[in-house]
């Protein structure tokens, strides 16, 4: 079974930054293209970045592009997420989730459960 | 960008009923459409894939159509559990967007 475990949120003053990470179990890491999707409290879910299967193409929203950083390293099964000048529209829980497949186009089809973060001054 | 239209944003429905979502996108996006299920407190779940694939382990009563701009998706006989709010994704290409999503609720 997939297990997708999120860390690293918390509350942060608007210019800070932080580092999401997320721990893959029970699948061959370096298989699948992984991404970030966010979703503010209440409301809908926003696509955030994703990364393909090697690490070697990195995609963005127009909202963080230039600001986040999605990265990987296939050896220890993590995705990260470096966010740096926050804003406080930047809050909100951050999910993980897995492509099915080696590039980053396709079916979510396992999440993890988030790691809210918070940015406010 | 490709937007995603998505309606009802909220929808109110009976045990044993048929529940119909549309989504619709500004442009075409071939069967690259996603549908989820979110129930309160928990992340989203896949449940049918390329407009009308469905997921592994999913129940049967839930269904999706569609191609080019305009989807569906239903269910055939509303279950209690099935209390959710429903989302629609395109991944033809980048930005993945997401439909705004609609709340289904039991009357």
């Amino acid at each position: 079974e997939v297990q997708l475990l999120e860390s690293g949120g918390g509350s942060e003053h608007p210019g800070g930054s932080l580092r999401l990470s997320c721990a893959a179990s029970g699948l061959t890491f370096n298989n699948y293209a992984m991404s970030w999707v966010r979703q503010v409290p209440g409301k809908g879910l926003e696509w955030v970045s994703s990364i393909n299967s090697g690490g070697s193409s990195t995609y963005y929203a127009d909202s963080v592009k230039g600001r986040f950083t999605i990265s990987r390293d296939n050896s220890r099964n993590t995705l990260y997420l470096q966010m740096n000048s926050l804003r406080a529209e930047d809050t909100a829980l951050y999910y993980c989730a897995k492509v099915d497949k080696l590039t980053p186009l396709g079916k979510l089809d396992s999440w993890g459960q988030g790691t809210l973060v918070t940015v406010s001054s | 960008d490709i937007q995603m239209t998505q309606s009802p944003s909220s929808l109110s429905a009976s045990v044993g009923d048929r529940v119909t979502i549309t989504c619709q996108a500004s442009q075409d996006i071939r069967n690259y459409l996603n549908w989820y299920q979110q129930k309160p407190g928990k992340a989203p779940k896949l449940l049918i894939y390329g407009a009308f694939n469905l997921e592994t382990g999913v129940p049967s009563r839930f269904s999706g159509s569609g191609s080019g701009t305009d989807f569906t998706f239903t269910i055939i006989s509303l279950q209690p559990e099935d209390i959710a709010t429903y989302y629609c994704q395109q991944y033809d290409n980048f930005p993945q967007t997401f439909g705004q999503g609609t709340k289904l609720e039991i009357k």
